[in-house]
């Protein structure tokens, strides 16, 4: 199916594990990038990607390891997890601008908890 | 740095009012915004968006207003319908080549019947 996904939808974690949130999108997009959704904070940027190969921090890097060996695929990774983490993680992607248009499309958000 | 922001968390109308979302933000160098709504349980989806050299835009039952003088965002919803209810972000992005968006806090509609 065309689109972007996200997975695991929910995934509940211990304090201290190192956990993989996954994102892939089917349109070939260059644009890749990782939200957090936390109440009060809004969506707060964690890591970007203009490529493969190419990736940048975001507002709030810290704890959180990307890759981007394939265009389609956007790992992001909690090396050691903790509660300050737990969080709805948002996956989006966009292609380059053609007629100047910057917006986004995102996945349906990865709810984790860690505990 | 930059920050885009919302004047109220919560806004609440009738089913048929017109309702206004406000949002400001603080970077005058801002090119482009955007208006996303995000239902519950879901990510955030595009409603419409504005270049800086704009003053208004309009889509079908929406309508966005830009001042740059003050620095001020406007969604207006027409004929705000209960499917309309959901949160609403405003996310602005400087002018530079692939910067990525800033988003405001949100405001959540809640239109009642």
């Amino acid at each position: 199916d065309a689109g972007i996904t996200q997975s695991p939808r929910y995934k509940i974690t211990e304090t201290g594990r190192q956990v993989t949130l996954m994102c892939h999108q089917t349109w070939s997009h260059s644009y890749m990038f990782w939200y957090r959704q936390d109440l009060g904070h809004g969506l707060r940027l964690i890591y970007y990607s203009a490529a493969a190969d190419i990736t940048d921090k975001g507002e709030v890097p810290d704890g959180y390891v990307v890759s981007r060996s394939k265009t389609e695929n956007f790992p992001l990774t909690l090396e050691s997890a903790t509660r300050s983490q737990t969080s709805v993680y948002f996956c989006a992607s966009r292609d380059v601008p053609g007629q100047g248009n910057y917006g986004y499309t995102f996945g349906s958000g990865t709810r984790l908890t860690v505990v | 740095g930059e920050s885009v922001g919302l004047h109220l968390p919560t806004l609440s109308v009738q089913e048929g009012d017109n309702s206004i979302i406000n949002c400001a933000y603080s970077n005058s160098a801002s090119d482009y915004f955007i208006w996303y709504k995000q239902e519950s349980g879901k990510g955030p989806q595009f409603i419409i968006d504005i270049r800086s050299n704009m003053d208004k835009r309009q889509g079908q039952r929406v309508t966005v207003l830009l001042n740059k003088t003050v620095k001020h965002l406007s969604l207006q919803i027409a004929a705000t319908q209960p499917g309309d209810s959901a949160v609403y972000f405003c996310a602005e992005k400087a002018n530079q080549a692939g910067t990525a968006l800033i988003f405001g806090k949100g405001t959540t509609l809640s239109v009642s019947s």
